[in-house]
């Protein structure tokens, strides 16, 4: 199994420019999170979506868009990309709250 | 925004010792405490999830302790290897008022030959 993979794992973007990360799993989970990590932040959830066609605001959801149109899919957006956006993200999923996630490799988000 | 701490921020220790770390949350509305191992250039490992008041969960030399009332959780190593270093994350889960996993800051462990 594939577990949960996030395209691109790596890009540069310059500012206003926008962009979609994608986030598959293959695990049948209800749950898919959003999450991005800072130094000396933690990990600090953005969107998550409790299961096909819904989605909900996290801790730092501001610029950032979800769809999640596929149970497999969770999409985030970036409609105008800004410098503070530069982080790593990382996709997850589970079967519920007291389940474990699987994380995602991540992505490398730089914002010029 | 929940309060999650964990301490040390960081520690180091000799091959064989052994050693644990604490998480701290808030003792209100528990629902779940989660531990993940993050090894450096890979992501989060899920260890394990604790949902009751006294917990207690193993998995090889790993185990961990749960303490509801009084907020905290530790997590123990036994004989610390090199393959142990790591950062440990721990997260909680605030029952019903809240729809988010909160993750502490990370203990990062490094183990010396």
């Amino acid at each position: 199994n594939a577990g949960v993979t996030q395209t691109p794992k790596f890009r540069v973007l310059k500012t206003g420019q926008s962009m979609t990360l994608l986030c598959a799993q293959d695990m049948n989970h209800e749950y898919m999170y959003w999450y991005r990590q800072d130094p000396g932040m933690g990990l600090r959830l953005i969107h998550y979506s409790v299961g096909e066609g819904t989605t909900a605001k996290g801790e730092v959801p501001d610029g950032y868009n979800v769809s999640r149109l596929k149970k497999q899919n969770f999409l985030l957006g970036l409609e105008s990309a800004a410098p503070s956006q530069t982080s790593v993200y990382f996709c997850a999923s589970s079967t519920g709250w007291a389940y474990g996630y699987t994380f995602g490799s991540g992505t490398r988000l730089t914002v010029v | 925004i929940l309060n999650v701490e964990q301490s040390p921020q960081s520690l180091h220790v000799q091959e064989g010792d052994s050693t644990n770390f604490t998480c701290s949350f808030p003792s209100s509305n528990f629902y779940a405490l989660h531990w993940y191992r993050w090894e450096t250039a890979k992501s989060p490992e899920a260890l394990f999830v604790m949902t009751l008041n006294g917990d207690e969960k193993k998995k090889g030399r790993i185990s961990a302790t749960l303490n509801t009332k009084e907020g905290y959780s530790y997590l123990y190593i036994k004989g610390s290897q090199p393959e142990d270093s790591a950062t440990y994350l721990c997260a909680f889960k605030e029952d019903n008022a809240g729809n988010m996993l909160t993750f502490g800051g990370g203990t990062r462990l490094m183990v010396k030959p």
